[in-house]
């Protein structure tokens, strides 16, 4: 099956710090997924993005397909962005399951 | 925005005994996941479902795992006789509409299986 790497596995970042976050995969994929987990353990989904950028707000998301791997931007860091980060893939058909990276544990200091 | 919702959001359960997780995906969606997630490891597939059957499972999804999507809105996950090694939270999920194809799943609130 389709192999997800995330690093760095931990970051430990001062608020107002930026930071990028990579995930590279084995594969070529139709969906790539970008999450959140929140110290109450639910995955916040913060992007859907099999290819291309997207932004939203402090956050930025680039895919780069033909070169597997794909960039989370977290600008200006809050506290409340601590918690870790997933990334997901799937490269089947209709009924495709998702492959989790193993996550980015970030904790934002004041 | 439509969402995945998730009950009970903490189930404590003795080993042994049978435990049924459900889950009420958006209405539209076309198929249906369940995924774990032992604490401080990564999520873990277990099933997919489409059109009532099981379209793909995980080696972890053994005998003593079974779903079900009673009626049109509920999608449940069985755990026959749990053990101690089933402590765990579990993600519900779906995705796929007709209306819009995209593959992007979207996942439930998790519901926390603590196994005594």
């Amino acid at each position: 099956g389709i192999q997800v790497e995330q690093s760095p596995p931990d970051l430990i970042l001062q608020e107002g710090a930026n930071s990028t976050l990579r995930c590279n995969f084995s594969d070529s994929v139709n969906n790539l997924q970008w999450f959140h987990q929140n110290p109450w353990g639910q995955l916040i989904n913060l992007f859907y993005i099999p290819s291309g950028t997207k932004q939203n707000g402090r956050l930025s998301a680039t895919t780069v397909a033909t070169e597997r791997y794909s960039l989370l931007y977290i600008s200006s860091s809050q506290t409340t962005d601590s918690g870790v980060y997933f990334c997901a893939v799937g490269n089947s058909g209709g009924y495709q399951k998702v492959t989790f990276g193993t996550g980015t544990k970030l904790q934002v200091i004041p | 925005e439509p969402e995945v919702t998730q009950t009970p959001s903490h189930q404590v359960t003795q080993m042994g005994q049978e435990v049924i997780l459900r889950c009420v995906p958006i209405s539209n969606h076309l198929y249906f996941y369940w995924y774990r997630q032992i604490l401080g490891q990564k999520v873990e597939f277990l099933v997919s479902f489409y059109n009532n059957e099981i379209s793909e499972k995980s080696e972890i999804f053994d005998d003593q795992f079974s779903v079900e999507r009673p009626d049109g809105s509920n999608f449940t996950l069985k755990i026959r006789s749990t053990k101690l090694e089933d402590s765990a939270m579990y993600f519900c999920a779906s995705s796929l509409s007709l209306q819009q194809w995209r593959y992007e799943q979207y996942f439930g609130p998790g519901t926390r299986l603590t196994v005594t």
